[in-house]
């Protein structure tokens, strides 16, 4: 079964620009999280998709938008980027709210 | 708050000598404990859940143990390619204060040949 694939794997951006990113779950598993993980905060939760529905969100500004499609896969957006949205940004899925989550190789995003 | 520490920072070992790495968690209505290890510029790769005191699960040289406000992750006779960060993760009764999974900031681990 093949795992959680991210698109790309690796972007630099301008601060202002906005940055798309894209995720495709394990065929099957219907939930997407997303977290930022830095050097100084580690992996904080941003939001999670359940069948096309935000079901969490996390402390983010609302810079930080997603969306889910109706074959799982997910993209967040960020926009106006700041320096600070420097990160690795990682997706994770799983079956249902109370199972696993397993994540993907991230998406490394430079702002300079 | 809920809240997850996860001691030491970083951690050492020579090939062959057994450890332990600590997660320390306060979540009112547990519901997982999670062990990911990390590996540099990678995603996290799942290693074990655990749902109540007691419990244990073993992979390889990992062994996982969980009490009611702590897990071990136990690693027996380390070998150099176990090297990575582990990282602690629990879910709560709402997945947590933040929302889905409350991460600890991981333990460095460097095993020496």
């Amino acid at each position: 079964k093949a795992g959680v694939t991210q698109t790309p794997r690796y972007l630099i951006k301008t601060r202002g620009q906005q940055v798309t990113l894209s995720c495709s779950p394990i065929s099957g598993h219907r939930s997407v999280s997303w977290y930022q993980q830095t050097p100084g905060q580690g992996l904080q939760f941003l939001f999670e998709y359940f069948s096309e529905t935000q079901r969490n969100k996390g402390n983010f500004p609302g810079r930080f938008s997603g969306r889910q499609f109706s074959n799982s896969r997910s993209e967040m957006n960020v926009s106006t980027l700041e320096l600070g949205d420097s990160a690795l940004y990682l997706c994770a899925s799983s079956n249902g709210q109370e199972e696993t989550q397993y994540f993907g190789p991230g998406t490394r995003l430079l702002v300079l | 708050e809920d809240q997850v520490t996860q001691s030491p920072e970083a951690l050492r070992l020579q090939e062959g000598e057994s450890s332990s790495l600590n997660c320390s968690y306060t979540v009112s209505g547990l519901r997982g404990l999670f062990w990911y290890r990390q590996d540099p510029g990678k995603g996290p790769e799942f290693l074990f859940t655990l749902y109540s005191a007691g419990e244990e699960k073993e992979k390889e040289r990992l062994k996982a143990t969980l009490t009611k406000k702590e897990s071990f992750l136990h690693i027996t006779a380390p070998k150099p390619e176990d090297s990575a960060t582990y990282l602690c993760a629990v879910r709560g009764p709402n997945g947590g204060s933040q929302g889905n999974l409350i991460f600890g900031k991981g333990t460095k681990l460097s095993v020496k040949p």
